[in-house]
């Protein structure tokens, strides 16, 4: 069954580095996504890509954040200037192709990030 | 605005019995809902989900119920089984038109063996 992946699996990075987190969506999807969970808290949006652009972000995506697709498989999220509250799961997603599918949203086994 | 509420936050029953938790959201736009379940350290894996248009779905021991005048949808576990053991999370979309989805609390269900 085809899976989203992502890497790595687990990082740790010096407070103001930057990260980027890297994410294979499931081959035949549209539409990408990035989640995070912080440790023994709910799921929380941060933001959905279609199209070679952002279709909606949440309040938690700012100006430190930023997503690119820079080929046909690859779907990354860079954070610039880590701070101690983005440590968390970052997890990967996809859905799609065609519009009855999108809503079915699939995710990547994440990627947990350790800001020190 | 975003309110989506789970009850109960915490379910322990007995090998056997049935589970049942309660999702409570307060946009009326939103028109899929689905459940997904995750292990401690694991991805959220989607179990059921059901759409605005049917009431009710039904895959094996999962079922989920959705009222939508009330705008409560139900997931319904029966025979729960010790591997049924994990975080539930109920996540309707927001707006109706997108793909945001909106997690719920959580519940953690603990089957006793």
């Amino acid at each position: 069954e085809p899976e989203v992946t992502q890497t790595p699996s687990h990082q740790v990075t010096q407070m103001g580095q930057e990260v980027i987190l890297r994410c294979v969506p499931i081959s035949n999807h549209l539409y990408f996504y990035w989640y995070r969970q912080i440790l023994g808290q709910k799921v929380e949006f941060l933001v959905s890509f279609y199209n070679n652009e952002i279709s909606e972000k949440s309040e938690i995506f700012d100006d430190q954040f930023s997503v690119e697709r820079p080929d046909g498989s690859n779907f990354t999220l860079k954070i610039r200037s880590t701070k101690l509250e983005d440590s968390a799961m970052y997890f990967c997603a996809s859905s799609g192709p065609g519009p009855s599918s999108r809503n079915t949203i699939y995710f990547g086994e994440g990627s947990w990030l350790t800001v020190v | 605005g975003e309110n989506v509420e789970q009850h109960p936050s915490t379910l322990s029953v007995q090998e056997g019995d049935s589970a049942v938790i309660k999702c409570t959201y307060s946009d009326s736009a939103s028109n899929y809902f689905p459940w997904y379940k995750q292990e401690l350290g694991k991805r959220p894996q989607l179990i059921i989900d059901i759409r605005s248009n049917v009431g009710e779905k039904k895959d094996q021991r999962i079922a989920v119920t959705l009222n939508k005048t009330a705008k409560h949808f139900s997931l319904h576990i029966t025979e729960t089984q010790p591997e049924d053991s994990a975080v539930y999370f109920c996540a309707p979309n927001y707006g109706g038109a997108t793909n945001k989805l909106i997690f719920g609390t959580g519940t953690l269900l603990a089957v006793q063996p």
